[in-house]
């Protein structure tokens, strides 16, 4: 199975701030990899697809990078209505594995 | 739109079986994946399988191997999610989700179902 580890696994912020989460695979997985963002009681919401790709719909302040074995998540400009868990997957193969998560909370 | 309608909490005996549906809407049912994931409270995400609607061909992680059948019905765009002998670490909410292209990134959620279990 591949690994998927997410650091930091939390992170203190602040409105406005620039935030970075990092997801590194146990093997190369290309860019198949997504990311996640879930709040408090809800379903996991899709954020950015194939590693890049941001999902319709989702602010531009959201971007992804990496490919291989090392991906990034970047939030621009902290929002409120972004404190938040967000986890990244692999869909390179079978389990389809999450990262741990990292939760965004306020500083 | 594209819509996934899980079935209700259910509270259920150590040993029990459960069984969750997932009613799909707004797109053609055979043509995207279906994925299964838990969330025990407090936790991460957990990958549990997948089912292909067309034709019904599965793919479970080991974890659940012989404790999980998915399966899914054309006739009513609805697919299931069995897991028996149930054990206290199963409480959790699970969720369907559907596949998406290029990536298969899962774009669209159900609800999620809390399942309980205890004695």
């Amino acid at each position: 199975d591949i690994q998927m580890t997410q650091s930091p696994s939390s992170l203190s912020a602040s409105v406005g701030d620039r935030v970075t989460i990092t997801c590194r695979a146990s093997q190369s997985i290309s860019g198949y990899l997504n990311w996640y963002q879930q709040k408090p009681g809800k379903a996991p919401k899709l954020l950015i697809y194939a590693a890049s790709s941001l999902q319709s719909g989702v602010p531009s302040r959201f971007s992804g990078s990496g490919s291989g074995t090392d991906f990034t998540l970047t939030i621009s400009s902290l929002q409120s209505e972004d404190f938040a868990t967000y986890y990244c997957q692999q869909s390179y193969n079978t389990p389809r594995t999450f990262g741990q998560g990292t939760k965004v909370e306020i500083k | 739109q594209v819509q996934l309608v899980q079935s209700g909490a259910e509270v259920k005996k150590p040993g029990a079986s459960v069984k969750v549906s997932c009613k799909a809407s707004g797109y053609t049912f055979t043509s995207y994946y279906i994925h299964w994931v838990r969330q025990a409270p407090g936790q991460g995400l957990e990958w549990m399988g997948i089912i292909n609607p067309s034709g019904g061909s599965t793919s479970y992680a080991q974890t659940f191997q012989g404790r999980v059948t998915m399966t899914g019905d054309t006739s009513t765009s609805t697919v299931y999610m069995e897991l028996s002998s149930l054990r206290s670490e199963d409480t959790a909410v699970y969720y369907c989700a559907r596949e998406g292209p290029m990536s298969a990134p899962l774009g669209y959620w159900g609800q999620g179902t809390l399942v309980t279990v205890s004695s």
